[in-house]
């Protein structure tokens, strides 16, 4: 079974600090990974996905299939920044459903 | 273009009512999906569709049922609400297997059983 965990409920960093959003995932085959973000009072829109390695708001997501992780990093945090993340995977199964982790709860200090 | 548009956006029941969560699309989207999300476990699949007239449990499928008689619509039933059912419950929608855009997102709804 395919699962995805996120241990941080909550990251608080200073604003301009570095973040790192942990995600892991256990899955048999060959993965496809999303980040999606949640603003306060918004619905859920995606981030960014492994196999576009792209760069979104400053965010980066590497896929390394040797530890099982798609971490979400960013250099320097902006106030604007803090939401609710979640690490989701893709399934290849007949319905292609994403399988989220609990998320993570980023807030940004000034 | 709205997106998806879920109704109603908030809606407290007691016990043993029953209820029916709207989702429509107005973007030609065959898979839709309903999730709810509750703190901590992030959102977990309840029912989906790959098509019209077609539908398939999810991870959490006990307590409800749905519905898609027309593409743009994806109807999630609550036949005897529970206290367990306190939850927002999201739909999304997908254009296509490979999820070339991701999910869409409709803006949610919050459930209350007391």
């Amino acid at each position: 079974a395919q699962r995805v965990t996120q241990p941080e409920k909550l990251l608080s960093v200073f604003k301009g600090a570095p973040v790192e959003l942990k995600c892991n995932y256990s899955y048999s085959g060959s993965p496809e990974l999303f980040w999606y973000v949640q603003y306060s009072r918004q619905r859920l829109q995606l981030l960014l996905r492994h196999i576009s390695r792209e760069s979104i708001k400053g965010f980066t997501a590497d896929l390394n299939k040797g530890e099982t992780s798609f971490h979400l990093k960013k250099p320097f945090a902006q106030e604007e920044d803090s939401a609710m993340y979640y690490c989701a995977l893709r399934s290849n199964n007949a319905g292609n459903m994403l399988t989220f982790g609990g998320g993570t709860r980023l807030m940004v200090k000034p | 273009n709205a997106g998806v548009t879920q109704t109603p956006k908030f809606r407290v029941l007691k016990t043993g009512q029953s209820m029916t969560l709207l989702c429509a699309q107005d973007m030609n989207h065959e898979y839709m999906y309903w999730y709810r999300q509750d703190p901590g476990m992030g959102l977990r699949l309840i029912h989906y569709s790959v098509g019209e007239g077609t539908t398939a449990k999810g991870e959490v499928p006990d307590g409800y049922n749905v519905s898609r008689l027309k593409k743009q619509n994806f109807l999630l039933g609550l036949e005897s609400a529970a206290p367990s059912q306190t939850s927002v419950y999201f739909c999304a929608s997908s254009l296509n297997k490979a999820h070339q855009r991701g999910y869409t997102f409709g803006s949610g709804t919050r459930l209350t059983v007391v």
